[in-house]
């Protein structure tokens, strides 16, 4: 079946460091791609999403590209702050008819210090 | 503001008990789910809704029950036989199905 596998965390880095999430996934079908983040104690935020293979989603400094050759949609910072510490999780939508599913990873705990 | 509020959210339960959690959108969005949330896991569905009077089982409904009477609301009802309730539960809501979904601040129940 359909499903989202994300690189273990936690990621730990300093400020101002490169980010990258690796995100792969398993799908029939075309899905849609979506990168969420949760605060602690928090419910889930949409960070980007892309809906077709070449999308890049892009939003607050972080991008991902949706790469059906590879089935990966990775996410990246160019340079992340402390205020970017936060869990993130990968998810698609995939399935026919009228109902697609949102089928998440297990999530990815970021941790960025000073 | 449009959102989605869920309350309380802390809710704590004596086991036997019977307990409903709120979830209101003023999103007017039609799709509205309910998703449990273990500590260092992913979500996991567990009832979703198209429309009004309508609502479907997710992947681990057993348990638990819903209601969708009004399109701004889904309360979702954490029964006593759900064996291990205690988690951070959230609701969520979408335009349609094949659209993004968006979610509420969440409800952490713990039952003792």
């Amino acid at each position: 079946g359909d499903s989202v596998t994300q690189m273990e965390g936690p990621v730990t880095l300093s400020e101002e460091a490169f980010l990258t999430i690796n995100c792969t996934y398993t799908a029939t079908g075309y899905p849609s791609l979506f990168w969420y983040v949760q605060y602690p104690g928090e419910g889930l935020q949409l960070l980007l999403k892309a809906t077709k293979a070449d999308d890049k989603g892009s939003n607050k400094g972080f991008e991902a590209t949706y790469r059906k050759e590879t089935t990966s949609f990775h996410l990246e910072k160019g340079s992340v702050q402390v205020s970017d510490s936060a869990v993130y999780f990968c998810a698609l939508s995939a399935g026919t008819g009228g109902y697609n599913k949102l089928i998440f990873g297990a999530g990815t705990r970021l941790a960025v210090h000073p | 503001d449009g959102g989605i509020t869920q309350s309380p959210k802390y809710l704590f339960r004596k086991e036997g008990q019977n307990v409903t959690l709120s979830c209101e959108q003023n999103l007017n969005h039609d799709a509205m789910y309910w998703y449990r949330q273990d500590p260092g896991q992913g979500l996991r569905l567990i009832y979703y809704s198209q429309i009004v009077n309508d609502f479907q089982k997710g992947d681990i409904a057993e348990g638990y029950s819903v209601s969708r009477e009004k399109k701004e609301s889904f309360p979702l009802t954490v029964t006593s036989a759900q064996k291990n309730p205690t988690a951070f539960y959230l609701c969520a809501s979408s335009i349609g199905f094949k659209n993004e979904q968006y979610f509420g601040p969440g409800t952490r129940l713990t039952v003792t």
